[in-house]
Formats: structure tokens, sequence, C-alpha cells
């Protein structure tokens, strides 16, 4: 079966660039979408197609994909960066997120 | 403005059965497929099912088909998720998302504790 690897947890200074990455070997083949949650709310969609930004999304998130990983970066972080984000990604028979990490900015 | 109002919390004991509703409103029903996405406390999304309100076609989580049915109702523009043989395991908050993967739009959730 199918799964999406993320690390648990990213930990950057304000300003400075965090990156998470997303492994899978679906991902060769399929677009990653990328979701940001804070506590106590429902997720927010940052990056859809691997690469593209929704509006009204900072253009400090970005997307980028080699292979079988997908890697969101947020350049220049700041203090309201901080929270859960989970990738995921949509099989034909199948949706798979991530575990998730949490992003600190300290 | 799309909005998705779901039912109320529900607190059910091991091996009952839970339904929830997610009420759409302010667009066309049938275009958008509906997914059903939970999050245990202190964990992460796992994505539970989904179902195509125009012809009724629905997958599930591997995991989780042999007790979920996901339906819908077009005259109250309603999509169901019903949940059986509760565990504790399954104490989650359980959001309906319309179009996950694509113009997507979350529900506010619905805390289901099985207790």
């Amino acid at each position: 079966s199918y799964e999406l690897t993320q690390p648990p947890s990213v930990s950057v200074s304000p300003g400075q660039t965090a990156m998470i990455t997303c492994s899978g070997d679906v991902l060769a083949r399929k677009y990653v979408r990328w979701f940001q949650q804070k506590p106590g709310q429902a997720p927010v969609l940052v990056i859809y197609k691997d690469r593209e930004r929704p509006a009204g999304i900072p253009e400090r998130f970005a997307g980028s994909s080699s292979g079988t990983t997908v890697t969101l970066t947020i350049s220049g972080a700041q203090i309201e960066d901080e929270g859960d984000y989970y990738c995921l990604c949509a099989t034909d028979k199948n949706v798979l997120f991530g575990g998730g990490t949490k992003v600190t900015i300290l | 403005q799309v909005h998705l109002v779901q039912s109320g919390a529900e607190v059910k004991k091991p091996g009952a059965s839970v339904k929830v509703s997610c009420e759409t409103f302010l667009y066309p029903f049938t275009s958008y497929s509906m997914h059903w996405v939970r999050q245990a406390p202190g964990q992460g999304l796992e994505w539970v099912g989904l179902i195509n309100p125009d012809d009724g076609r629905t997958k599930y989580a591997p995991g989780l088909q042999d007790r979920v049915t996901v339906t819908s109702d077009a005259s109250r523009f309603t999509v169901y998720l019903e949940l059986r043989r509760l565990r504790s395991d399954d104490t989650a908050i359980y959001y309906c998302v319309r179009d996950l993967d694509g113009d997507d739009w979350w529900g506010p959730g619905t805390q289901v504790i099985v207790s």
C-alpha cells in the first residue's frame, strides 16, 4: 500500500527558511497538496499541484517536486506560520495524508 | 459563499453506530465530490471516504471500508457518514470536505466520542 512520509517536526527562527518534505513512491506520478492546520481550526490549503499557490496564500509559501519527494518551503518564516502541515495525494483508489509536520517558529 | 453545516457532537458506546450529517449550501450539490476526513485527539488527518453525489459512487479508506458507509440525499443537499461497530480509537473530529482534491471547502467538524 502507498504511504506518505513527513518529518515529525521542523523548527526555525523567524525570518529563516523552513523546508518540509513529503516522500512516497506514488509521488513520482501524482500531484501533492499541502495543508496548514492551526490548533482548533480546520486545515487550509497552501499549495496544490505540487507548486501552485491558491489566491490569498503569501508568496513565502512555495512547493517543489523531485522524483518521489515533494517539498514545501516557507521562506522568511513568520510567527503566524506555526502549525501542523500535511501533504495529501489522491490516487485512483485512495486518498493519502502524510503523518504531518509540526512547524515551530522560535 | 459555500457553507457546510455539520450535525452536533455525539457520544456513543463501543459497538454502537453513529451517523453524522453535512448539509450543503450555495453551490450545485451534484457538481462536487464530498469527502470525510477525521482527526483523533492530538493526531494527524485521516481520510475516511468520499461520495460523488452525481452518481452515488463511493470510495473508502481500506482500513475502514467494512465499517463505514457514505450516502447522499440530493433532495436535502446533505451527505451522511455512518460508522458502525465503534471503537475507542474512532474518537475524533469528523470533517466533511467538499472536493478535497480540487476546489476544497471544509466543514466545521463534528466531535464523536466513543466511551
